[in-house]
């Protein structure tokens, strides 16, 4: 139980194009949803944080217009990553929080954005 | 906020002894503390949290232990193995959203 898909897992984009990245409960509804980025080596840094059916909150320095997440359902939710740079490349994961056991987050398995 | 501080960056140990990675976190209200494994590559998958209100926890050959006090935490992994190999992330939390915040994390190298 408690899996978390994220789709694409890798995309390669040109400079100033836009690139949405999916993130699904497949088997829980997830009250809440984060957004991290993680660079080679580092931690996990969190982008924004994504409750149903309200807007989200972004962590300072999170650009909100250029990182736009939208949380339509209990089970999905979805970052743009608009007018995408080359420094935008990073391992994007997401994470859901369910009902049950409030506290774990359970991670999806990331997306790898490359922008040339 | 929270912050949390992880060490060492990096730890290796011969196969079959035990590994040891401390945290220490600022927030006294802090109330939920996961421990995560993150292979090359991978998502982060939770290996043990413990809450506030206990002291000690333990999972076969993972153990976390707690001091409130001394606001740390720390990780036991014993009769370490290879595929123990990864990067391991102490986090943190006293947000009503459970937002996390990660340590620095700890490459672990398990050599036969």
């Amino acid at each position: 139980g408690a899996v978390v898909s994220q789709h694409p897992s890798w995309v390669i984009c040109k400079s100033g194009t836009s690139v949405k990245i999916e993130c699904r409960s497949l088997d829980f509804q997830a009250t809440t949803m984060f957004w991290y980025r993680q660079f080679p080596k580092q931690s996990l840094m969190l982008m924004a944080t994504s409750n149903e059916g309200s807007k989200a909150t972004y962590e300072q320095g999170v650009e909100k217009d250029k990182f736009l997440i939208n949380h339509a359902s209990l089970t999905l939710s979805t970052l743009t990553v608009t007018s995408a740079h080359p420094e935008d490349s990073s391992f994007y994961i997401c994470s859901a929080r369910g009902w049950f056991r409030t506290d774990t987050q359970y991670f999806g398995p990331g997306t790898r954005l490359t922008v040339l | 906020g929270e912050n949390v501080e992880q060490h060492p960056s990096t730890l290796s140990v011969q196969e079959g002894d035990s590994a040891v990675i401390k945290c220490t976190y600022s927030d006294s209200a802090s109330n939920y503390f996961p421990w995560y494994k993150q292979e090359l590559g991978k998502r982060p998958q939770l290996i043990i949290d413990i809450r506030s209100n206990v002291g000690e926890k333990k999972d076969q050959r993972i153990a976390v232990t707690l001091n409130k006090t001394a606001k740390h935490f720390s990780l036991h992994i014993t009769e370490t193995q290879p595929e123990d190999s990864a990067v391991y992330f102490c986090a943190a939390t006293s947000d009503s959203w459970g937002k996390l915040q990660f340590g620095a994390g700890t490459q672990v190298v398990v050599t036969p």
